[in-house]
């Protein structure tokens, strides 16, 4: 039950695009379809931006995609914007009825 | 709407128990399950458990087997977390989330605001 990798950082200018990476194994990301990515910032909740690796909440813009590649998932924000700035955690399910979290990304926009 | 309300801070010394609610309102608390996580200082998120609202069926990750209980009470529509034999890192905050009630391919989709149990001497 090990937490997933995140890089601890990244960083784009407003309008860019920027992608974090959440790996994990086959036994977590690789093997289920039940990836989601939070946001988080200071002083607030998380919220669940991302959910079944590419599934937007009602109300969350498009600029956020999710997609999956083998034991490695990610977190593509578009045209970003200030109020994007945020740590970003991604949680897997991992089976018998375990999650586990990613350890964030600090997200900095220039 | 959904609201998930927790209690507030805890002060504890080490070696003692804590118990933080989470009182759920605006949907059917026994149709769901909450999770609960916590962050500590710095760090980031961690997930600490689950329980089903819907059949009280609990499910603990290995580092806090036999340290954590999770219960829920369906006539207040309140969920609890029991943490014992505190230590100074388990220093945190500590989050509850709706879940889903069968176990693990949920989504947190609300959360609480959060209770800062702090462990000191």
């Amino acid at each position: 039950q090990s937490a997933l990798t995140q890089p601890p950082s990244a960083s784009g200018s407003p309008g860019q695009a920027v992608t974090i990476s959440c790996t994990g194994t086959s036994s977590d990301v690789g093997g289920y379809n039940y990836v989601s990515w939070y946001q988080h910032r200071p002083g607030k909740v998380p919220k669940l931006m991302i959910y079944e690796v590419s599934k937007r909440p009602s109300g969350v813009p498009d600029r956020f995609s999710g997609s999956k590649s083998g034991n490695t998932a990610f977190l593509t924000v578009s045209g970003l914007q200030a109020e994007d700035e945020a740590d970003y955690y991604c949680t897997s399910y991992a089976g018998n009825n375990i999650r586990v979290f990613g350890g964030g990304t600090k997200l900095t926009v220039l | 709407q959904v609201q998930l309300v927790q209690s507030g801070a805890e002060v504890k010394k080490p070696g003692a128990s804590v118990k933080v609610s989470c009182k759920a309102a605006g949907y059917i608390f026994r149709s769901y399950g909450i999770s609960w996580m916590r962050q500590a200082p710095g760090q980031g998120l961690e997930w600490m458990g689950w329980i089903s609202v819907f059949n009280g069926n609990t499910k603990y990750p290995q580092k806090f087997q036999g340290r954590v209980t999770m219960t829920a009470d369906t006539s207040t529509s309140t969920a609890y977390m029991e943490l014992r034999s505190l230590r100074s890192d388990d220093t945190a905050v500590y989050l509850c989330a709706r879940d889903d009630p069968y176990g693990g391919q949920g989504d947190f989709d609300y959360w609480g605001q959060g209770t800062l149990v702090t462990v000191s001497s």
